[in-house]
């Protein structure tokens, strides 16, 4: 199974906040992130968290981190249709570079 | 500045024949990646390049896929034989990090738009 978990659907009305969770199982994760994926088009970077951090604001997100329960958070205020996408939390262990990503949840954002 | 370049866009084989995929990494970037994503799936890393050394190709069916970097820049991920289960999208990734980077935002990693392969 994932190491990373996330919910598969969200669904959201316009303007409403969005609330994306994951949960991971390594507990030497350096940076967590969240990526954003829309149809046809590669990972885009939103934002990261540092694991010794336990909330980051930027904009319109927001990044919560419980590292004792070791849950990920993406929160999306004022969603718009254009924030409709697949997104990605992936964590980055500290043996090694490499990304481990949860399997994405779909946020559908109706009008 | 030029982000990740991935060729082809699209590919369309029958089983058993073989693919290569290209990809031209940010330049200056020393980590490359290959990710192979199902469609439904996240990414799933197959192979991580540092400059023109492999550090992990631990989840790569070295039966059939064959990835190099010969001169540190750009890499071609090879398939032979293909097979039906090998269907996806094939992303490659760059950063800038050095591999003891690891605490630094400068592990970053940037993603093409991927190749979308279809086996049939």
């Amino acid at each position: 199974g994932e190491d990373v978990e996330q919910s598969l659907f969200l669904s959201v009305r316009e303007g409403d906040s969005s609330v994306i969770n994951c949960t991971y199982t390594d507990s030497s994760s350096t940076y967590l992130y969240w990526y954003k994926q829309e149809p046809g088009a590669g990972l885009q970077l939103l934002t990261y968290i540092f694991s010794n951090m336990d909330m980051k604001q930027d904009q319109r997100l927001t990044v919560l981190l419980n590292k004792k329960d070791k849950h990920l958070s993406l929160r999306i205020a004022d969603t718009q249709t254009g924030d409709s996408a697949i997104y990605f939390c992936a964590e980055r262990r500290h043996a090694g570079n490499m990304l481990t990503f949860g399997g994405g949840t779909r946020l559908m954002v109706k009008p | 500045e030029a982000g990740v370049a991935q060729s082809p866009r699209y590919k369309i084989i029958e089983k058993r024949q073989s693919v290569a995929f290209w990809c031209n990494p940010i330049s200056g970037h020393a980590t490359l990646y290959w990710y192979q994503q199902i469609l439904g799936q996240g990414p799933k890393l197959l192979i991580q390049f540092q400059n023109n050394g492999v550090v992990d190709d631990s989840q790569l069916p070295k039966d059939r896929f064959s990835a190099e970097r010969l001169k540190g820049v750009d890499s071609t991920l090879k398939i032979q034989p293909a097979k039906l289960e090998d269907s996806a999208v094939y992303l490659c990734a760059s950063s800038l990090s050095r591999l003891r980077d690891s605490n630094r935002l400068n592990t970053e990693a940037f993603f093409g738009q991927g190749t979308r392969l279809t086996v049939v």
